[in-house]
């Protein structure tokens, strides 16, 4: 049981450059989150899924898209890099209903 | 306002020492109320949730005021393994979204 993963662990791309960020639980989640989380800002809300198939967008949802592949697994895209999406991202899960959020482990994105 | 508006710390405090660490949320229909910890560079983890009766977890307590919007946690007797970030976390009912604070740091020294 891993919980919830994500790849890549670290990635540094230009300006303009696209990338997604992959995120899976085998927890058997209906919920997912996207976040990103800056110096003094805390974790912010990008996008989250609440069951297989919907999408909702969060506080930040700019310049970012979503993608609910299926039950397990939840991508972040970046269309066209920007300095200001330098972050790191976490990707959350949790059941219906449930009090907890389990977090992966994150990825640190520098955007130059 | 931020909706969950915490003091950033840093607290330093010796090992063995009492801390408390207060937390402010804005939105009234506020329901669901949580602790979370975060260790340098890793993800957080749910620490306790917050009952409005006050809980208590070995060391933890965390307690309630939703009359002044009030959280809070004591950590007793603090070891050096409890240093790290603590995220104040609040939820609407009958929503799917979390509200984070941008914690407050506890360096424990010996």
């Amino acid at each position: 049981n891993a919980g919830v993963t994500q790849t890549p662990k670290f990635q540094v791309l230009k300006t303009g450059q696209s990338m997604t960020l992959q995120c899976a639980q085998d927890m058997n989640h209906n919920s997912m989150y996207w976040y990103r989380q800056d110096p003094g800002m805390g974790l912010r809300l990008i996008y989250y899924s609440a069951s297989e198939g919907t999408t909702d967008k969060g506080e930040v949802p700019n310049g970012y898209n979503v993608s609910r592949l299926n039950k397990r697994e939840f991508s972040l895209r970046l269309e066209s890099a920007a300095p200001s999406q330098t972050s790191v991202y976490f990707c959350a899960s949790r059941t219906a209903g449930g009090d907890t959020q389990y977090f992966g482990p994150g990825t640190r994105l520098t955007v130059l | 306002r931020k909706e969950v508006e915490q003091d950033p710390g840093p607290f330093n405090v010796p090992e063995g020492a009492t801390v408390a660490f207060n937390c402010t949320y804005s939105n009234s229909a506020s329901q669901s109320f949580f602790w979370y910890r975060q260790d340098c560079r890793k993800e957080p983890k749910l620490l306790m949730s917050v009952y409005s009766s006050g809980n208590e977890d070995g060391r933890f307590t965390a307690q309630l005021n939703r009359a002044s919007q009030y959280i809070s946690l004591l950590i007793r007797d603090s070891k050096l393994s409890d240093s790290a970030t603590y995220l104040c976390v609040v939820s609407t009912y009958n929503t799917d979204k979390l509200i984070f604070g941008t914690g407050t740091r506890l360096q424990v020294f010996p």
